[in-house]
């Protein structure tokens, strides 16, 4: 079966600080990975998937399959990076419907 | 525009009510969803459908039901609406293997 496991329910920062947001995942062959984000009385929507090794806003995210790791990373936070961010994996074993992680909450502080 | 729309977005009903939520895609995608979540807190799917009369129940146990006649289409019915039922409901869809999700802006339900 596969998994998503965001540990961290909340983070808080400082603006400026660097933020990364865990995600690991179960799965044993090859996932596609996904960072969906909500922000304060905004639909959910996709910030980055794993495939398109781009950055947005920012934020960039690393597919490690050795350690079955997808973490969100920005070097600088901004308030208005304050949002919800789910984690999501999506896999032929599991007919392509993905799987959502429970979210982390993320707070940047002026 | 391509958009997913979701009606109601705010409905507060008496127990024991019968609620359709509406959701409708012009996004021409074949997969639609539908999620419960709670403010800031977990999606739990609840029901999902591969195209047009296909519908499956999701990992969350539900009380509702769906039907998929048209692709465009994707309503939820609650035939008897509880407490335990109030929550905010979010419609999805996607295209084909692996590709992105886009939601709806959700609908909030109170059942009172």
């Amino acid at each position: 079966a596969q998994r998503v496991t965001q540990p961290e329910k909340l983070l808080s920062v400082f603006k400026g600080a660097p933020v990364e947001l865990k995600c690991n995942y179960s799965y044993s062959g090859s996932p596609e990975l996904f960072w969906y984000v909500q922000y304060s009385r905004q639909r959910l929507q996709l910030l980055l998937r794993h495939i398109s090794r781009e950055s947005i806003k920012g934020f960039t995210a690393d597919l490690n399959k050795g350690e079955t790791s997808f973490h969100l990373k920005k070097p600088f936070a901004q308030e208005e990076d304050s949002a919800m961010y789910y984690c999501a994996l999506s896999t032929s074993g599991g007919s392509y419907i993905p799987t959502f992680g429970r979210g982390t909450s993320l707070i940047v502080h002026p | 525009e391509a958009d997913i729309y979701q009606t109601p977005r705010y409905l507060v009903i008496g127990t024991g009510k019968k609620i359709t939520l509406e959701c409708s895609q012009t996004m021409g995608h074949d997969k639609m969803y539908w999620y419960q979540q709670d403010p800031g807190m977990e999606l739990h799917l609840i029901h999902y459908s591969y195209g047009v009369n296909s519908t499956e129940k999701g990992d969350l146990s539900s009380e509702s039901t769906v039907s998929r006649i048209r692709t465009e289409h994707f309503p939820l019915t609650l035939e008897s609406a509880r407490p335990s039922h109030t929550s905010q409901y979010l419609c999805a869809s996607s295209t084909g293997v692996g590709n992105t999700i886009y939601f709806g802006e959700g609908s909030w339900l109170t059942v009172v």
